[in-house]
């Protein structure tokens, strides 16, 4: 079974502080998405990065792919309140090109 | 407006009672998708399509049933819903299979008592 972990699960830090979500895999993935959702609703796509060790910003969010495409992580520098939501990384398998597996996602909340 | 649709939105029903979500999307995508989404364990794949009349198994497809006559309608089908399906399901669609940017419907919170 190809799982993708996430880490933290959960985290609550104060406005300002950096903060890193890990995404990591032992199968390789030909993409990886990151996803952020919100209470209600369904998942928004934020980033897709598709080639090892490519990294892609966002304003204040930086996304990694690993080199060797089994991992991914999101940086967050100098979160903000409206950063709070959960994080979901998603991907499809090499070996299975056409499912799409989601991570556990990490719930973040940032304190004002 | 570009979206995925999905109803109802909200259903509680009982064990054994035959029901039907629906799913239409209004952007020609190829690739349709069902989700189910429970406390810690992220978004599971029940069903996906990568076009009409082309269906295959997510990773927890067990009691349920999809079809994909038309390209823009995916429903998803539970012939004899049980509580351990009472979750919050998310159909989605793509573009494109790999790497495609999936746009979610507003979701459908199932109740089965």
């Amino acid at each position: 079974t190809q799982l993708l972990e996430q880490s933290p699960q959960f985290l609550s830090i104060q406005e300002g502080e950096n903060l890193t979500v890990y995404c990591n895999s032992s199968s390789v993935f030909s993409s990886l998405q990151w996803y952020r959702q919100e209470p209600g609703e369904g998942p928004v796509l934020l980033v897709t990065v598709v080639t090892g060790g490519e990294v892609k910003k966002l304003k204040r969010l930086t996304f990694q792919f690993g080199d060797a495409r089994k991992d991914s992580s999101l940086h967050i520098t100098a979160a903000q309140p409206g950063d709070t939501g959960l994080y979901l990384c998603a991907g499809s398998p090499s070996s299975s090109a056409s499912k799409i597996i989601f991570g556990s996602g990490t719930r973040l909340s940032i304190r004002p | 407006e570009a979206q995925v649709t999905q109803n109802p939105r909200y259903l509680i029903t009982v064990t054994g009672k035959k029901l039907t979500v629906t799913c239409s999307q209004n952007m020609n995508h190829e690739y349709m998708s069902w989700y189910r989404q429970d406390p810690g364990l992220g978004l599971r794949q029940i069903y996906y399509s990568m076009n009409v009349e082309v269906t295959d198994k997510g990773d927890v497809p067990e009691g349920y049933k999809v079809s994909r006559k038309e390209k823009r309608n995916f429903p998803l089908i539970l012939e004899s819903p049980s509580p351990n399906q009472t979750s919050l399901y998310f159909c989605a669609s793509s573009i494109r299979t790999r790497g495609g940017e999936q746009f979610f419907g507003p979701g459908t919170r199932l109740t089965v008592l």
